[in-house]
């Protein structure tokens, strides 16, 4: 069966400070790769996704960047967080083609001060 | 663009009630839809999904969904709610179309917490 890890589970983080969250997905291969935030009040906004190694598509102009060095390996970056970045970040796969259906990790909470 | 409305932003029920909980949709074409659920401080877990064929959807933990296109709706159902049923659900909505150029889009509902009463 198919496993998806998301650390860490949760951080605290001035404002400024660098970011990188890692997400990873156990027992499936070439599996397409998603990053979202969640936000009080807001629903979940798709950051960027992937469907292989290097790939990545933004869908919000932001300060945060994904890539993906491995084909079960999704991180998300920033060089300095602000305030907004605060939120719930989920990382979903999917196994592409027709009928396909996201799955998610268990999140990161990330708290900038 | 598709879209995804849930009404009930707070739900409150009895134990042993029955639920429905709201979803609809504004898509120009049929959409594939589903319904997730979220625990506090936890990620998403995938209730039920329709694609194509019955519009009467069953899926884990005793929960329900029927597809009406004519009033492009998605409602979630449970005949009883358990304490356990607290959480926070999702509906969401991708093209059926498949482009073959990578993945689907997921658009989310902004959710709906529902709330139970031993």
């Amino acid at each position: 069966s198919q496993t998806i890890h998301q650390w860490p589970a949760t951080l605290v983080q001035p404002v400024g400070s660098p970011l990188s969250l890692e997400c990873t997905v156990e027992g499936t291969s070439n599996p397409n790769l998603y990053w979202y935030r969640q936000a009080a009040g807001r629903g979940l906004q798709l950051l960027f996704y992937s469907v292989g190694i290097g790939q990545i598509s933004s869908e919000v102009p932001q300060n945060l960047s994904a890539s993906r060095p491995q084909d079960r390996q999704f991180i998300l970056s920033s060089k300095k967080l602000l305030l907004s970045d605060s939120g719930f970040y989920l990382c979903a796969w999917s196994r592409g083609g027709s009928t396909d259906t996201q799955y998610f990790g268990p999140g990161t909470r990330l708290t900038v001060l | 663009a598709q879209s995804v409305t849930q009404p009930d932003i707070h739900i409150t029920v009895s134990e042993g009630a029955s639920l429905e909980l709201r979803c609809n949709y504004s898509y120009g074409a049929t959409p594939y839809l589903f319904w997730y659920v979220q625990s506090p401080g936890q990620g998403l877990q995938l209730l039920l999904k329709y694609f194509s064929g019955d519009t009467l959807v069953q899926g884990i933990k005793g929960f329900e969904a029927e597809f009406k296109r004519s009033q492009s709706s998605f409602n979630l159902r449970k005949p009883s709610v358990h304490w356990s049923d607290a959480a926070e659900y999702f509906c969401a909505v991708a093209p059926a179309e498949y482009s073959g150029a990578g993945s689907y889009q997921l658009t989310f509902g902004k959710g709906t917490k529902l709330s139970v009463i031993p």
